[in-house]
């Protein structure tokens, strides 16, 4: 079945550290998104891809920095994580319709 | 630039009742609404999508909303809730096809017995 993998599911890092969360889609989809989620719920488009060697910043700025090398793949990193980074991170993917998908999410948090 | 609106940020209800979570949006073009939810430690699931035609959308798990352009609103119903739609729901927005979803802040359900 098409879908969307995000991992890790849950990962408890120290500051400082470098750390690349990772998003693949099964369904070719050429568009991917990540979304920050704030512990109260509210979701916050931070980068987004319309293809291969795409990406651009969304609605909240974030240190994170993506890239887009595969259809299929869309790895978010931080190069120094800091608890202010401490968050559920959604990766979702649409096709030509209106189908959004979203992955399981990661929830971060750096002690 | 367009914008999403949940009116309440939580709505407790007792089983079996009828609930509505309201969604008001700003856009001053045609726009595509969504509700999703999203139950604890999970990804976004669709209930239901506006695209065109029918005002009245239904859904899965026995959800429907109404699509009311005069009012921008997109409100999201179910007649009688079980305890098993205790979740958050979302409602969002977008422009066309494939470009991003603006999301608004959620509504928590609570659904108790």
């Amino acid at each position: 079945e098409a879908d969307i993998y995000q991992t890790p599911r849950y990962l408890v890092i120290g500051t400082g550290k470098k750390i690349t969360l990772e998003c693949s889609q099964t369904m070719g989809h050429d568009k991917m998104y990540w979304y920050q989620q704030d512990p109260g719920m509210e979701l916050h488009l931070i980068h987004y891809s319309y293809g291969v060697n795409s990406t651009e910043k969304g609605d909240l700025s974030s240190e994170s920095t993506v890239s887009r090398i595969r259809t299929e793949h869309f790895p978010l990193t931080l190069e120094s994580a800091r608890p202010s980074h401490t968050s559920q991170y959604l990766c979702a993917s649409s096709g030509l319709s209106y189908g959004y998908t979203f992955g399981s999410g990661t929830r971060l948090t750096v002690v | 630039a367009q914008s999403v609106t949940q009116l309440d940020s939580q709505v407790p209800v007792f089983e079996e009742a009828p609930v509505e979570l309201r969604c008001n949006y700003s856009s001053s073009v045609s726009v595509y609404l969504f509700w999703y939810v999203q139950y604890p430690n999970q990804g976004l699931q669709l209930l239901l999508k506006y695209l065109s035609g029918s005002t009245l959308v239904k859904g899965i798990n026995g959800f429907e909303a109404e699509f009311n352009k005069s009012q921008t609103s997109f409100h999201l119903r179910k007649p009688s809730v079980h305890i098993s739609d205790t979740a958050e729901y979302f409602c969002a927005v977008t422009l066309q096809a494939g470009t991003a979803l603006i999301f608004g802040k959620g509504t928590t359900l609570s659904v108790s017995s």
